[in-house]
């Protein structure tokens, strides 16, 4: 059964700073994965969409990475800003095409 | 350009009332799901539906019935409620035709349900 981490849970850091947020996952056997944001109250925002085949995204000042064989991919967030404080959650897709989801690292970046 | 609409977006219920929840999406998107979401937790997949007639139990289905009787409606139904269905619900779709393993899904805005 497909297991899906996000470590840390919570993280707070001053801003300017260029952070890495990480997923793991038990089963190498996926589609792809895909990065969302949550806003406090609010809905999911997909921010990145990496296929089994690729080892990175890049939108703006964001970048994910994939290693299939060893189950991780990072969410690099470069020069951070306040705007950037949420939750940010990440879900693999296997094969019954079903995504499987981490529980989310909470982002806050002091000002 | 739509893309997926669920309704409402706050609901408070008495224990034991029953409610739909509506998610509607415009991209003729095969495959329908619902999630819910719950502090500390991934979201969770209570049931989808691969097309029009054909629906499945996800990881938490008890307390929840759907139907899908159109490509572009799936409506969630808690027949009736209890405290534990307290959460947030989300409505997702996405392609499942060929090369579906590569597509991403989309959601809708969420439904916060509280049970008292």
């Amino acid at each position: 059964k497909q297991e899906v981490t996000q470590i840390p849970a919570a993280l707070s850091v001053p801003e300017g700073e260029n952070l890495v947020l990480n997923c793991s996952f038990t089963d190498s056997a996926i589609y792809n994965l895909q990065w969302f944001r949550q806003d406090p109250g609010k809905g999911l925002t997909s921010l990145l969409l990496i296929q089994s085949s690729q080892r990175e995204q890049t939108s703006g000042r964001l970048n994910a990475s994939l290693d299939k064989s060893s189950g991780r991919s990072t969410l690099y967030i470069a020069a951070s800003q306040p705007g950037d404080s949420a939750t940010y959650l990440c879900a693999v897709k296997g094969s019954n095409y079903q995504l499987i989801w981490g529980a989310g690292t909470k982002l806050i970046i002091k000002p | 350009n739509a893309g997926v609409t669920q309704t409402p977006k706050f609901q408070v219920l008495k224990t034991g009332q029953s409610m739909t929840l509506q998610c509607a999406q415009d991209m003729n998107h095969e495959y329908m799901s619902w999630y819910r979401q719950d502090p500390g937790m991934g979201l969770r997949l209570i049931h989808y539906s691969v097309g029009a007639g054909i629906t499945d139990q996800g990881e938490v289905p008890n307390g929840y019935n759907v139907s899908r009787s159109t490509t572009e409606d799936f409506p969630l139904r808690l027949l009736s409620a209890a405290p534990s269905q307290t959460s947030v619900y989300f409505c997702a779709s996405s392609y499942s035709g060929k090369g579906a393993q590569t597509t991403e899904a989309f959601f809708g805005q969420g439904t916060r349900l509280t049970v008292v």
